[in-house]
């Protein structure tokens, strides 16, 4: 059974970095073909991919977003970790975890998601 | 950057109604098109994968076709439980992008 499981801070200030770490259960990121995404959700609007990591440590970011993302994984904790720099108000939003399709290119499994506020 | 256009962007039916939501691409993504559900306060849920295919265990009165740039997803009966936003959501040149969502409402 996969499970997947947000975690992180729930408010962060302008300006800061937001890391939020996503732990799995049911599948390893060393498997040929698997992958862990983020997707965020602002209230009451729609979901927006951000980065997905491969099980080769392949890296795929938003373009939009590309150069404030940073996602890494640790295979020994089944563990992804998503890093965000320079917060804004804008960036409030429920994030959610998810994982790909071993063979193909859907979300098949998402966790329950954690919603992030930008305050100061 | 592929662009996704999904409409209508609200729709309210009735129960037993066929509701169709149609999703275009700004360029060809052959089959590479999905679909899911989000319920109010709840992590999405994959319905149909790869433009066509159900996923294991959702209902047969939920179906998609299309490919290439033009995608439609279709309820055959509407069920109070369908009430529900649904999303396309695309593949192309290692990138995803999700439609605008479709929220869906009973008459």
């Amino acid at each position: 059974q996969i499970t997947l499981k947000e975690s992180g801070p729930t408010l962060v200030k302008p300006t800061q970095t937001l890391t939020l770490t996503c732990t799995f259960s049911g599948f390893s990121l060393s498997t040929s073909g698997v992958g862990v995404g983020w997707i965020r959700q602002p209230p009451g609007k729609a979901l927006e991919w951000l980065a997905l990591i491969y099980w080769d440590d392949d890296k795929r970011y938003s373009p939009s977003l590309k150069s404030r993302l940073t996602i890494t994984k640790d295979t020994s904790k089944n563990q992804v970790v998503l890093t965000m720099t320079n917060m804004d108000p804008v960036d409030t939003a429920t994030y959610y975890c998810a994982h790909r399709s071993q063979s193909d290119y859907y979300f098949d499994y998402w966790g329950q998601g954690t919603l992030v506020t930008v305050s100061s | 950057d592929i662009q996704m256009t999904q409409s209508p962007s609200s729709l309210s039916a009735s129960v037993g109604d066929r509701v169709t939501i149609t999703c275009q691409a700004s360029q060809d993504i052959s089959n590479y098109l999905n679909w899911y559900q989000q319920k109010p306060g709840k992590a999405p849920k994959l319905l149909i994968y790869d433009a066509s295919n159900l996923e294991t265990g959702v209902p047969s009165r939920f179906s998609g076709s299309g490919s290439g740039t033009d995608f439609t997803f279709t309820i055959s009966s509407l069920q109070p439980e369908d009430i529900a936003t649904y999303y396309c959501q695309q593949y192309d040149n290692l990138l995803f992008t999700f439609g605008q969502g479709t929220r869906l409402e009973i008459k």
